[in-house]
């Protein structure tokens, strides 16, 4: 089974604070990916990875960055939490040459 | 105009009834669709994965595409309680680097 892990189901952060999410998946994955969802906005990807310290731009990177400096860990910086980036942050990841993804449990950030 | 538009709902219907949930897209590169299913508060997961055109069906979920018409289509027949949750479609093709492109979700209530 694969499974794919994130540091935290809540966090409550200060406006301004350096925040790190971070994602693990165990299944030898060439491919991870951060979304964000939000009612009526659906899934956004903010940040793909499809190898080690290879990343692109998903449709919403603005106010964050990310780090994959090994393949198994894929990590979700906001520089500066502001609070319309208050959300739940999904971790997804997949196998170089396929589609589907498996997802994390979540996290639910709260920016206050 | 989003790449893949999907009816968010909400969609209520009664314990045994056949739950029809759609979405259309515009790239006619997409060949690989998808259907998630999300509980509250939990992570998607894979819950169909079809190939280009056509039906497949496991137990009582059966998925279709129609690529000349760009729609896809999930079935659910004799719905339970369980079936609760929201459903999302995803697609890809083309040189996508492995993302999925889904549409906003449809939120399902079945009720005893």
């Amino acid at each position: 089974d694969v499974k794919v892990t994130q540091s935290s189901r809540y966090l409550v952060k200060r406006t301004g604070e350096k925040v790190f999410l971070e994602c693990v998946q165990d299944m030898d994955h060439e491919n991870m990916f951060w979304y964000r969802q939000d009612p009526g906005l659906g899934l956004r990807l903010i940040y793909f990875s499809y190898d080690v310290k290879m990343k692109e731009k998903g449709d919403i990177p603005e106010g964050y960055s990310v780090s994959r400096e090994k393949k198994e860990r894929f990590s979700l910086i906001l520089e500066s939490a502001s609070t319309n980036q208050t959300s739940m942050y999904l971790c997804a990841s997949n196998p170089g040459g396929y589609y589907e993804q498996y997802f994390g449990p979540g996290t639910r950030l709260t920016v206050t | 105009q989003k790449e893949v538009e999907q009816d968010p709902g909400p969609l209520s219907v009664p314990e045994g009834a056949i739950v029809s949930l759609n979405c259309t897209y515009s790239n006619s590169a997409f060949q690989y669709f998808m259907w998630y299913r999300q509980y509250s508060r939990k992570g998607p997961e894979l819950l169909m994965y079809t190939y280009s055109s056509g039906n497949k069906e496991d137990g009582r979920f059966t998925a279709q595409v129609d690529k000349s018409s760009k729609y896809i289509s999930l079935f659910i027949r004799d719905s339970q309680p369980s079936d609760s949750a929201t459903y999302l479609c995803a697609m890809a093709g083309g040189s996508t680097l492995g993302r999925l492109y889904f549409g906003r979700g449809t939120q399902l209530t079945v009720w005893p």
